[in-house]
Parts: structure tokens; C-alpha cells; sequence
């Protein structure tokens, strides 16, 4: 079936540096599945942050960036200096031909001061 | 941000009581979806709807569970007779179709099981 793997439970992060959370995907269902960052902000429910629906193309949004890669089937998402404020829970996803999301596990990024 | 409204919150009952919880979707939106979020944070696909119609729904949904998306009425989903593996985050989301549009998620309602 469709699943998604994210390997870490918690990253944490000094402000003002960079982030890498890692994501693969695997896709039965869908030769090239949809793929979304969500981020669940503390207190609120689950936003999309990006997404991407090309292989090989890059979404990006709020500073964040993530690279449709199908030759490693990985989906990483990077921020190059992040601050306090990008503190929340990240869960890699993708979406079947029926628009039904497989999340990952989810992420706790923690930035420290 | 989302205008997916869900409610309750939070909802507690006991073993063999029967739970049930309503979600308004994005005005205009005619697909909406559970999701179960279980406590290790494993999501779960449980059903969606287009209009009235359920679209797919897993085996667990279709025993247990019932759920429905009535016309000018909140859809809804209910547990018939909880158990404690119950316990959970369950999520719905609305779009606008059920391909390639975006998804938009309610805050959930946290159902425990005692």
C-alpha cells in the first residue's frame, strides 16, 4: 500500500539555524503520488505548508522548501535558518487518485532560543 | 486558514457507550474525509463522502461505525459501541473534490475512552 515514512520523532534546533526533516514516500496505488508538507501549529489543527504535484519540481513556502525526488522516492524538508516561532509538529504526506492523504508520523521540530 | 469546524472538542465515554461527533466543511465543499489519529500519531483513513454518498470507507468503519453527510445538516460520525482502542484524534477535512485539490482540516475532536 501507500505509506510514508518520517524517521525522526523530534528535531531540535538552535534559532538561526538550519533544519532538515526527513521523508520518504512509497507509492503502490499512484505511479507519482501528490506530496504535501502539514505542519500542526501548538493549539491549532493541521495546515498545509506545500506541496508539490510534479516529480522533480521544488515547493517552498514561509522559507521552507521540500524537492519532489522520485529516483530516491524522498520528500525532505529544509529550512535554511529557522526561528522560534516554526516550533510545531511536521507530518509528510501524500495523496491517492482519490484524494485519500497517507501521513507520516509526524516530526516535533523544537527550536531553541 | 480553515474553516472546517468540528465539535466537540473533546468528548469522554465509557466502554459500550456510543460517541459521535459532527463536522461542518468548508462552505461549497462537497467532499469530506475522517481520518483517525490514534496516540502514537498514526493517521488513519476511515471514509469520505461526496455529497450524501460515501465514496470508500475502510472495514473497520463500515462494522462499528457509522457516519453520514445529510443535506443542510452537519455530517457526523459515531461510534456505535466504543472501545477503549477508540481513543483518539479524529480529524475531518473538506475539498472541493476528491482529485487533486487541497485538503483542509478541522482541529479535530479528542475522544477518550475510559
Amino acid at each position: 500500500g501507500d505509506s510514508v515514512t518520517q524517521t525522526e520523532g523530534q528535531v531540535t534546533v538552535s534559532e538561526s539555524k538550519s533544519l532538515i526533516i526527513n521523508c520518504t514516500y512509497s507509492a503502490t496505488s499512484i505511479a507519482y503520488p501528490n506530496l504535501f508538507w502539514y505542519v500542526r501549529y501548538p493549539g491549532e489543527g493541521l495546515q498545509l505548508l506545500l506541496k508539490v504535484i510534479t516529480a522533480g519540481q521544488k515547493g517552498s513556502s514561509r522559507g521552507f522548501e521540500a524537492t519532489y525526488n522520485k529516483e530516491t522516492t524522498s520528500f525532505h524538508l529544509q529550512k535554511a535558518s529557522v526561528q522560534e516561532s516554526d516550533s510545531a509538529v511536521y507530518y509528510c504526506a501524500l495523496s491517492d487518485h482519490n484524494n485519500r492523504i497517507f501521513f507520516g508520523d509526524g516530526t516535533q521540530l523544537v527550536v531553541k532560543p | 486558514n480553515s474553516k472546517v469546524i468540528q465539535t466537540p472538542r473533546y468528548l469522554v465515554k465509557g466502554q459500550g457507550q456510543k460517541a459521535k461527533m459532527r463536522c461542518i466543511p468548508e462552505k461549497g465543499h462537497p467532499v469530506v474525509f475522517w481520518y483517525q489519529q490514534n496516540k502514537n500519531n498514526e493517521f488513519k483513513f476511515l471514509i469520505n463522502f461526496q455529497n450524501q454518498e460515501v465514496l470508500q470507507q475502510i472495514d473497520m468503519t463500515e462494522k462499528r461505525f457509522s457516519a453520514e453527510c445529510p443535506s443542510n445538516s452537519p455530517c457526523s460520525l459515531e461510534i456505535q459501541s466504543s472501545e477503549a482502542g477508540d481513543s483518539a484524534l479524529y480529524l475531518c477535512a473538506s475539498s472541493l473534490n476528491n482529485a487533486n485539490t487541497e485538503v483542509f482540516f478541522g482541529k479535530g475532536t479528542r475522544l477518550t475512552v475510559v
